[in-house]
């Protein structure tokens, strides 16, 4: 089975500090992804990257940076944390695929909160 | 543009009654693929089917089934003879393989709760 563990699943920060959140995947997977999931509002993506070093953004990037200097592991890094970053924040990975027909896989989300 | 709409958002029932979980998207895209997900309270989102936009095909998986028509841009879920354990919030998502092909773009999700 594809596992996809995040480090934390609940964290609390201040505002203006630098946060990480840290995503590891054991599957191999060129894809890995990050989204918030917000009430009513699904899940979104906020970067994406499609192999070592490669990252696109997604639909909400701003605030948002990631890295990813290796295969299995994408990081997510809040610059300066303020309130309106508080969510639930959930890695995904899958393979390349072909014509991406893939499923993502998850895990279990790390739930943020800035104070 | 690529939508996703599951217009209910609670939905509440007694156990062993039968549920449908409704999905319309929209997409320009000629070949496209669909998936529902489900999240349980523990958080993670667990991968439950995938269809491609060329298979209109129905399928069953034990006691759950989906229901593609293309002509109305529609994959409902179907739960037959519901249980505790299915309670969850249920995500439908659409992935296209012109525009933005390596990305899903998710419904809003449907809290399903099964009730003793």
């Amino acid at each position: 089975d594809v596992k996809v563990t995040q480090s934390s699943r609940y964290l609390v920060k201040r505002t203006g500090e630098k946060v990480f959140l840290e995503c590891v995947q054991d599957m191999d997977h060129e894809n890995m992804f990050w989204y918030r999931q917000d009430p009513g509002l699904g899940l979104r993506l906020i970067y994406f990257s499609y192999d070592v070093k490669m990252k696109e953004k997604g639909d909400i990037p701003e605030g948002y940076s990631v890295s990813r200097e290796k295969k299995e592991r994408f990081s997510l890094i809040l610059e300066s944390a303020s309130t309106n970053q508080t969510s639930m924040y959930l890695c995904a990975s899958s393979q390349l695929g072909n014509r991406g027909n893939q499923p993502q896989h998850f895990g279990d989300g790390t739930r943020l909160s800035i104070l | 543009a690529q939508k996703v709409t599951q217009a209910q958002t609670e939905i509440s029932v007694v156990e062993k009654e039968d549920v449908t979980l409704d999905c319309v998207y929209e997409t320009r895209d000629t070949t496209y693929y669909l998936f529902w997900y489900k999240q349980p309270p523990s958080g993670e989102l667990v991968f439950l089917i995938r269809r491609n936009s060329f298979d209109e095909q129905n399928e069953i998986s034990g006691r759950y089934s989906w229901n593609f028509q293309k002509s109305t841009s529609s994959f409902n879920f179907t739960i037959t003879a519901s249980q505790v354990v299915d309670s969850a919030v249920y995500f439908c998502a659409l992935k296209g393989i012109i525009q933005g092909a390596q990305k899903l773009v998710f419904g809003q999700g449907t809290r399903l709760t099964i009730n003793p």
